[in-house]
């Protein structure tokens, strides 16, 4: 079963305007990370956001805000007054926590991506 | 501050033979991870190395290795290069997990 699903292989979006990028997960662990990058046409992975297990507020950094619904086990990307500078691959990840040893899994295991659109 | 770096931008190789790709961590990163990211599969964990040991590995072939040096730069090996390992190869750093892991640019290596 795949552990993080984004449903929106494109989403278009004007610019100045809100959207939503969506990012379902699976785990049975109880501390894991939630993390968003964002990989333009050169092709480097840019870290956007991140948002912990146990952290109460929904993290923001800038014009990203990531809408964390735990127990429907959703991590959602939103980005406001969207920038055609915008316009690239999106990819949810995420890190598990730790495995019975006690040693951390390291690995980001990572979504299928949404291609964002922003359209002047 | 310097981001993480990556060599060489390019690769092209042919069936059978070996590549070789390095990678530069952040500054006062001491963790190294390495992802493969073909057409069509996404993006896939290969390898961590942590303080020279490698802590963890993902779903590859042995000729897929690595190491991590003292300074904490790190190599990637591809032995007996077969078609579908052309791919981006991106490498991250991070001071030790559970922290975000910053991508290099990746080198595109291309097998024929």
């Amino acid at each position: 079963a795949q552990k993080i699903t984004q449903t929106q292989p494109g989403m278009f979006v004007q610019e100045k305007e809100a959207v939503t990028l969506d990012c379902t997960y699976d785990t049975s662990d109880q501390s894991y990370g939630l993390f968003w990058y964002k990989q333009p046409s050169s092709g480097e992975m840019i870290f956007l956001i991140y948002q912990g297990s146990y952290d109460e507020q929904n993290a923001t950094e800038g014009r990203y805000s990531l809408n964390f619904q735990k127990a429907r086990k959703s991590a959602n990307l939103v980005i406001s007054a969207s920038q055609l500078g915008d316009s690239a691959m999106y990819f949810c990840a995420m890190r598990e926590g730790y495995n019975a040893g006690g040693t951390s899994y390291g690995k980001l295991t990572f979504g299928q991506g949404t291609i964002l659109t922003v359209h002047p | 501050e310097a981001g993480v770096t990556q060599s060489p931008t390019h690769l092209i190789k042919t069936r059978g033979q070996q590549a070789t790709l390095r990678c530069s961590p952040i500054s006062g990163h001491t963790s190294v991870y390495w992802y493969q990211q073909a057409l069509g599969l996404g993006l896939q964990f290969l390898l961590w190395y942590d303080e020279g040991e490698e802590r963890n590995r993902g779903n590859f072939p042995p000729r897929f290795s690595g190491r991590q040096f003292p300074n904490y730069s790190s190599e990637l090996n591809v032995n007996a290069l077969e078609l579908e390992d052309s791919a981006l190869y991106l490498c991250a750093s991070s001071l030790a997990p559970p922290n975000e892991q910053y991508f290099g640019p990746g080198t595109r290596l291309t097998v024929t």
